[in-house]
């Protein structure tokens, strides 16, 4: 079935300590989204590719930085991780559409824990 | 700018009773609306979404929704929970900004009791 794969799905790092997330996708979609889920929160888009090209949101902390070396795979890079970046961190996929009607499709996302 | 709202934070039913689950909306123009379903540790999944086709929507696992203009509203409903429904759910107001981009509800917390 085509998905989308998030690695780990537990993460355990030490505070200041740099730390990669993975997703992977085999549904071929041109667009890519981080989001960051903290406890009993909405869903919060950090950024998202098109393609190769990179668009942060205004509010993402330059602490956050993504990668896409091709279309199947995106990471998410904490450089140096803060207590307050524990949350859940979902990717989501979706074919880019002049529209605001696509579906987005999640993976089942990465707890991360900073000790 | 546009927004959603869900009015309520915990929804706490029996098993066989009907679900409703509110949510409004806040938008210059005819809005793009989603609702997603979150499962303990899980990802996302879509529901059902209000692409301005008709009003009352059809989504999974008998939910529905209908879009009401005149009340700004989008309250998504069930005839008979389930145990399988207990979940968070947010309702989404779907952006076109260079490419699609999702602005949620604060979500609402399903419990369904036996």
């Amino acid at each position: 079935d085509a998905m989308v794969i998030q690695n780990p799905r537990y993460q355990v790092t030490q505070f200041g300590k740099p730390v990669t997330l993975s997703c992977s996708q085999t549904l071929n979609h041109n667009v890519m989204y981080w989001y960051q889920q903290k406890s009993s929160q909405a869903p919060k888009l950090l950024f998202h590719y098109y393609d190769k090209d990179f668009n942060n949101e205004a509010d993402t902390p330059d602490n956050f930085q993504s990668r896409r070396p091709n279309t199947s795979f995106c990471f998410l890079d904490i450089r140096s991780p803060g207590l307050g970046d524990a949350a859940m961190y979902l990717c989501a996929t979706s074919r880019w559409a002049r529209s605001s009607y696509n579906e987005q499709f999640f993976g089942p996302g990465t707890r991360l824990t900073v000790l | 700018a546009q927004s959603v709202t869900q009015l309520d934070s915990h929804v706490s039913v029996s098993e066989g009773t009907p679900v409703l689950l509110r949510c409004n909306y806040s938008s210059s123009y005819s809005p793009s609306l989603f609702w997603y379903v979150q499962h303990p540790n899980k990802g996302l999944q879509l529901l059902l979404k209000y692409t301005s086709a008709a009003t009352l929507v059809k989504g999974i696992n008998g939910f529905e929704a209908e879009f009401k203009k005149s009340e700004t509203s989008f309250h998504l409903t069930k005839p008979s929970a389930h145990m399988s429904d207990a979940a968070e759910y947010f309702c989404v107001v779907s952006l076109f900004q260079g490419a699609q981009k999702l602005v949620f509800g604060q979500g609402t917390r399903l419990t369904i009791n036996p």
